[in-house]
């Protein structure tokens, strides 16, 4: 079974330019999360899905920052315009179950460098 | 909400050493205590959890202990191993809120 893939990977872009990352959660998982690490510090929720619709948006930073997942599957996060500060990891994470406390499922990052 | 402080944010410990990782919490509604363990280029991976009704579960060489009372909880590697290197977050939640994450501790194991 495959796990939860990101894309890209990585990602260099200039201060004011845009960028979308994406996030294929594990085949089945209704819940997406969307975590962003800035380096040394915590792993830092940012939005939850249960299938297309937004749970939890309440960690997103500003309006700088959308996301979504169209028909319940794959989810994108854009950053418009992007600035310094959102240089860091971005990582996707599904599970299958919404209430207590199944197991998150993490992908391996999109790491953002902002010059 | 929640907020979870983590020690130390560096460890190095010899092969064979244990190694003891600490986190704090803020919330008394929190229940579910997590572990999760990133290697080098991948993305971060449940090793342990523990829920508030337990004070102790162990699997192998890994145990967890949670001090309800105090709102502390930590990890324990014994006999670690040079694959033991990596970086070890512990995170909190309560009910359907997000998982709270710790800052991070890099463990180093020296051989």
């Amino acid at each position: 079974e495959a796990g939860v893939t990101q894309f890209p990977s990585h990602s260099v872009i200039e201060k004011g330019q845009t960028v979308t990352l994406r996030c294929d959660p594990i085949s089945g998982h209704d819940n997406l999360y969307w975590y962003r690490r800035v380096m040394g510090k915590e792993i830092k929720f940012l939005l939850h899905f249960v299938k297309e619709s937004k749970q939890d948006e309440s960690g997103m930073p500003n309006n700088r920052f959308l996301a979504e997942r169209t028909g319940g599957t794959y989810s994108t996060l854009k950053v418009q315009p992007a600035e310094l500060e959102d240089s860091g990891v971005y990582f996707c994470a599904s599970s299958k179950q919404l209430r207590g406390t199944g197991e998150l499922f993490f992908g391996e990052g999109s790491r953002l460098t902002v010059l | 909400g929640e907020n979870v402080e983590q020690h130390p944010s560096t460890l190095s410990v010899q092969e064979g050493d244990s190694a003891v990782i600490k986190c704090t919490y803020s919330d008394s509604a929190s229940n579910y205590f997590p572990w999760y363990k990133q290697e080098l280029g991948k993305g971060p991976q449940l090793i342990i959890d523990i829920r508030s009704n337990v004070g102790e579960k162990k699997d192998q060489r890994i145990a967890v202990t949670l001090n309800k009372t105090a709102k502390h909880f930590s990890l324990h590697i014994t006999e670690t191993q040079p694959e033991d290197s990596a970086v070890y977050f512990c995170a909190a939640k309560s009910g359907n809120t997000p998982l709270v994450f710790g800052k991070g501790t890099r463990l180093s194991v020296i051989a």
